[in-house]
Formats: C-alpha cells, sequence, structure tokens
C-alpha cells in the first residue's frame, strides 16, 4: 500500500542548484498538489494539478515549475534553488476534490544554503 | 483571497476535552476538513463536515459548523497523550485544500 511516494527525503542545494523534486501515487487519482510548509505558515499551496494535462498556479508559485508526467507522477522543480525555498515539501492527491479525501506523501525536506 | 484562521497553540490535561477553533473565508466550500500532523510525517485525514450539516459525530470527535459566521470547531473528548499533534482546518473553494496555519495541541498527562 505505498499511496503517495515522495523522493527525495532529504536534500541539501547549494543557492543557485536546480532540483527535481518527484512524487507518484498509486491511487488512480486525478488531481495532484504540491504545498510546502513553513514554521508559523502552515500549509501553502504552490501549484495544482486538477486532472492529468493540466496545472495551476497556487497561492506561492513563483521559482517554481510543475510537470504532470502522467496520470501517476507529478514533479516540481527549482531552477535556481534560494534560500528562501528552505522548507519541507508536500505532494498530495486525491480523486477529486472537494467531494474525496487528499492523501499526503511523508514529504521532502529540502534546505538551501 | 482565501484565509483559514486558527489559534496557534492548545496545552489541555490528559482526559480533558480540547476543542480547536477554525474561521474560514470561502461560503462557497462544500466540504470542511480537518487534517491530522504528527511529528515527522505527512497530513492525515481526521474527520470533515459537508457545509450543509450542522454537527458531526465520530467516536471521540465532534465538529461543529456555524455557517453564518464561517466557524468550525473540533472537539476531541477524553484527549490522550497520542492526539499530540498539529491540527489542520481546511476548506475546499475549487478544487484545492486551502490550509489554515495549524493549531499544535499538547496533551500532559
Amino acid at each position: 500500500n505505498a499511496g503517495v511516494t515522495q523522493t527525495p527525503k532529504f536534500q541539501v542545494l547549494k543557492t543557485g542548484q536546480s532540483m527535481t523534486l518527484q512524487c507518484a501515487q498509486d491511487m488512480n487519482h486525478n488531481s495532484m498538489y504540491w504545498y510546502r510548509q513553513d514554521p508559523g505558515m502552515g500549509l501553502r499551496l504552490i501549484y495544482y494539478s486538477a486532472s492529468e494535462g493540466t496545472t495551476d498556479k497556487g497561492e506561492v508559485p513563483n521559482g517554481y515549475n510543475v510537470s504532470r508526467l502522467n496520470k501517476r507522477e507529478f514533479s516540481l522543480r527549482l531552477e535556481s534553488a534560494a534560500p528562501s525555498q528552505t522548507s519541507v515539501y508536500f505532494c498530495a492527491s486525491s480523486l477529486r476534490l472537494p467531494t474525496n479525501e487528499a492523501f499526503f506523501g511523508q514529504g521532502t525536506r529540502l534546505t538551501v544554503v | 483571497g482565501e484565509d483559514v484562521e486558527q489559534s496557534l497553540f492548545l496545552s489541555v490535561r490528559e482526559g480533558d476535552s480540547s476543542v480547536i477553533n477554525c474561521t474560514y473565508t470561502d461560503s462557497s466550500s462544500t466540504y470542511l476538513y480537518w487534517y491530522k500532523q504528527e511529528p515527522g510525517a505527512g497530513l492525515q485525514l481526521l474527520t470533515y463536515i459537508f457545509s450543509n450539516m450542522d454537527m458531526k459525530q465520530d467516536q471521540r470527535l465532534t465538529v461543529l459548523l456555524n455557517k453564518k459566521d464561517k466557524h468550525l470547531s473540533l472537539r476531541i473528548a477524553d484527549t490522550q497523550t497520542g492526539d499530540s499533534a498539529i491540527y489542520f482546518c481546511a476548506e475546499t473553494p475549487g478544487t484545492a485544500l486551502i490550509f489554515g496555519k495549524g493549531t499544535t495541541l499538547s496533551v500532559s498527562s
């Protein structure tokens, strides 16, 4: 029962480096989401994909790009990492919001130095 | 824009009831959710309420919804140390969940 799988779990980047956070779900869900969690800020939506082939900006999209590679996979790319992007990143999926529960991955803890 | 407000901290003794409050802004949200996050883990759905309901009870959990005031509360009866976690209220104005900042519940024995 994998659910939502995120890789890597931890990552340290230097300012200006790029990287891609991977997310895959095995529940045949239509919608996928990327959030970031910062102390005292709760979870903020970066991007989401309501269905395969579509992506939309959330509250804090600047500095990020996403790709909905297929129905299972939704990746988040940092082209030029900045210290302000130090955060814990969560991927989530849902059959369809608002009527269905969203399932979350375990998170990726990213530090940009 | 959407904004979900919660108090940041709540401290209770084991066996007491805990009440976590939330205010939301989007009256079009058809479902309102409570998620729980334990240390080092992702979020898990705790319970939810449909917008045409006033109350929902699920074992030790009671959710109250006041649509007029856009106020949502989560009551945990007989709070246990295992209930220590961060609790997030979330609204669904469209096809994404919008979360509050989370309430850290600390339960002392």
